[in-house]
């Protein structure tokens, strides 16, 4: 079993368009990230939520807006893309917020912009 | 800016040496995490090694600790095909579970 699962894996989509990643956990935890990596693979973190509570938002765009609707699944909803937005979006958990923890990735979803 | 910075960028080496990549971060931290990415994959934790140890073992990876000088290393040993990844270090960063990672060192093993 998939511990952090996201889709879809591709996604190419024209500019102005909206878009959404979906990300579910089964690993019982209780912290959701959205990491993007840009080209040059350096990844910065998005969001984090807790519990359904957002608890961290990196000054990201208000283009982007995370929901989640329990504790297993963190989606991310794009609007107005932007060729700035090609990258590859990363859905991560870890235990309850701890920074000894281990962060838990899915396979990433990699948008394209056209 | 980045917390944590690897060094070198990229590494080409062949199966059977060893490889070591260092890491650099800023503030203080609490403990410092390798992972590493095949490509097109997500990360994987490596291995992780708190403040107050020096050096920690895990199979085939040596990660050292130096937090006067706010530097980390990572070193593969016998190194394999398959270690071919990209490879992070990780540092927490201010509030909860917030991680800061580098640009990572991209690792290549030739057969």
């Amino acid at each position: 079993d998939t511990a952090v699962s996201q889709t879809p894996k591709y996604l190419v989509t024209q500019m102005g368009n909206d878009k959404s990643i979906k990300c579910e956990q089964n690993l019982g935890h209780d912290t959701m990230y959205w990491y993007k990596q840009d080209s040059k693979k350096f990844l910065k973190i998005m969001f984090s939520y807790n519990n359904k509570e957002l608890i961290i938002n990196e000054t990201v765009p208000n283009r982007f807006s995370p929901k989640s609707p329990d504790k297993a699944h963190l989606n991310l909803h794009i609007n107005s893309l932007e060729l700035g937005d090609s990258a590859v979006y990363f859905c991560a958990s870890s235990r309850q917020g701890e920074l000894t923890g281990e962060l838990f990735f899915g396979e990433g979803s990699r948008l394209t912009v056209l | 800016s980045q917390q944590g910075e690897e060094d070198p960028q990229a590494l080409s080496i062949q199966e059977g040496e060893n490889a070591t990549m260092n890491c650099s971060y800023k503030t203080s931290i609490n403990n410092l995490q390798w992972y590493r990415q095949n490509s097109g994959r997500g990360l994987v934790h490596l291995i992780l090694i708190r403040s107050n140890e020096r050096e920690k073992h895990s199979g085939r990876l040596r990660v050292t600790l130096d937090t006067s000088k706010k530097s980390s290393s990572l070193l593969i040993t016998a190194s394999r095909a398959a270690d071919t990844a990209s490879y992070f270090c990780a540092t927490p960063s201010g509030s909860w579970g917030k991680f800061q990672f580098g640009a990572g060192t991209q690792v290549v093993v030739t057969p």
